[in-house]
């Protein structure tokens, strides 16, 4: 079976372009988690959806950082415009469930803002 | 205070040792517990969940105290292969649901 995938790999582009970053969970997961991880503030929840609608957006850092899920094999992580600040590895995890159920991550999606 | 610490480490040890690390949490409501492994340049991936009565698979044994609130992770026999940064994972339902990382603990096991 496939994992979560998520495009792309890499990402490297110019202060103030627009980015989106892609992901498919897991067929069959209802929750869905956008996660972004730096040296310096580890592994951070930015977003989570249910059933495609988001749940809680409160790691989302500032209004330039959107997420859209808009069927349940596909969601979108857009960041306009990006600064340097936003470099990071941003994760997609999918899961069956929020609390006792195990999160799969994909590959993650290494973001170099310049 | 973090909601989730960990001693960052890194934790130097020699094939066959056994090593334990610990992760503390502040929140009560906090209900799952889990611990995931992190490869150099890739994702984490589960290693186990933590449940209250303790629970082992193969050289690695997980512990949960809920009075002190923190976890434990124990590997026996260390391989080189465990070499690699091991996440506490925290859930907990406040409201609405939050799950908190910590910052993971580092080790290197040496021939």
């Amino acid at each position: 079976d496939a994992g979560v995938i998520q495009s792309p790999r890499h990402e490297v582009t110019e202060m103030g372009q627009e980015v989106t970053l892609r992901c498919k969970p897991i067929s069959g997961h209802d929750y869905l988690f956008w996660y972004r991880q730096t040296m310096m503030r580890g592994l951070e929840l930015l977003i989570y959806f249910n059933n495609n609608v988001p749940i809680d957006d409160s790691g989302m850092p500032e209004d330039r950082f959107s997420a859209k899920m808009p069927n349940a094999s596909f969601s979108t992580l857009k960041i306009q415009p990006s600064e340097p600040r936003d470099s990071a590895v941003y994760f997609c995890a999918s899961s069956g469930g929020p609390i006792i159920n195990e999160q799969f991550f994909g590959p993650g999606t290494r973001l170099t803002v310049l | 205070r973090k909601e989730v610490e960990q001693d960052p480490g890194p934790f130097n040890v020699p094939e066959g040792a056994t090593v334990a690390f610990n992760c503390t949490y502040s929140n009560s409501a906090s209900q799952s517990f889990f611990w995931y492994r992190q490869d150099c340049r890739k994702e984490p991936k589960l290693l186990m969940s933590v449940y209250s009565s303790g629970n082992e698979d193969g050289r690695f044994t997980a512990q949960l105290n809920r009075a002190s609130q923190y976890i434990s992770l124990l590997i026996r026999d260390s391989k080189l292969s465990d070499s690699a940064t091991y996440l506490c994972v925290v859930n907990m339902r406040t409201g609405g649901f939050k799950t908190i990382f910590g910052a993971g603990t580092r080790l290197f096991v040496k021939a």
